[in-house]
């Protein structure tokens, strides 16, 4: 089983709203990612959890505050969002330990609108 | 600068023809996987391919990895239309960490 789960599917925000992307896995990946995508381009990495801690913020903006409440969930808070963010975000995880080649599973995505 | 060179970056063919996707780069990587992406869908693990020179076959699917670790390629025989979609490289570095490199993806149409 290498199910990543995220919800909700599809989400439109106006620009001064709060919501929240999340993502489940139980396949005991002690790293998590989240991703940003846009239409036909490779997904950019935004943020990566390693062992419920924070590892990697490749610069991103405040305005997107990621949290690991435990091993099996990643959430992405959002707020004051722009009409730019608009985008597919992918959540991933991957297992740890050198034989298991590196390997990330992404879950389904969620679709964002910001308005 | 992009460090994983994928070619090319559109492709339409009918259906019944064979094609090749190549990843390319100047770097070693200790790992390399291939994805498929439908629209509005998440990349699809197809294959992680780890030892140079490592042939995997998935059905029509065939993938090599170079002996060197620095290129990859994906060929598909006898493509059908449900072959349709994004395909992404992404190569794993040593030097990188959890980071995963992709390659540009190249979006294949498959005509009936």
């Amino acid at each position: 089983d290498t199910e990543v789960t995220q919800t909700p599917k599809h989400l439109v925000m106006g620009m001064t709203n709060k919501k929240s992307l999340k993502c489940e896995q139980h396949m005991g990946h002690r790293a998590m990612y989240w991703y940003k995508q846009k239409a036909k381009k490779p997904p950019e990495l935004m943020f990566v959890y390693s062992y419920e801690k924070l590892s990697i913020n490749e610069s991103v903006p405040s305005r997107f505050s990621p949290e690991c409440p435990n091993s099996s969930l990643l959430n992405l808070h959002l707020h004051a969002l722009q009409p730019e963010d608009s985008a597919l975000y992918l959540c991933a995880s991957r297992p740890q330990g050198r034989d298991r080649g590196n390997t990330i599973y992404f879950g389904e995505g969620s679709w964002l609108t910001v308005v | 600068t992009q460090l994983l060179e994928q070619s090319p970056q559109f492709l339409s063919i009918q259906e019944g023809e064979n094609l090749t996707v190549y990843c390319n780069s100047s770097s070693v990587f200790s790992s390399l996987q291939w994805y498929r992406q439908e629209p509005g869908e998440g990349p699809v693990l197809l294959v992680t391919v780890v030892t140079g020179g490592e042939v995997k076959k998935l059905k029509r699917l065939t993938f090599q990895f170079g002996d060197a670790r620095k290129d990859s390629s994906l060929h598909i025989t006898a493509a059908q239309p449900g072959d349709t979609g994004l395909y992404l490289c992404a190569g794993a570095r040593r030097t990188s960490g959890s980071r995963l490199t992709f390659g540009e993806g190249t979006q294949l149409t498959v005509n009936p």
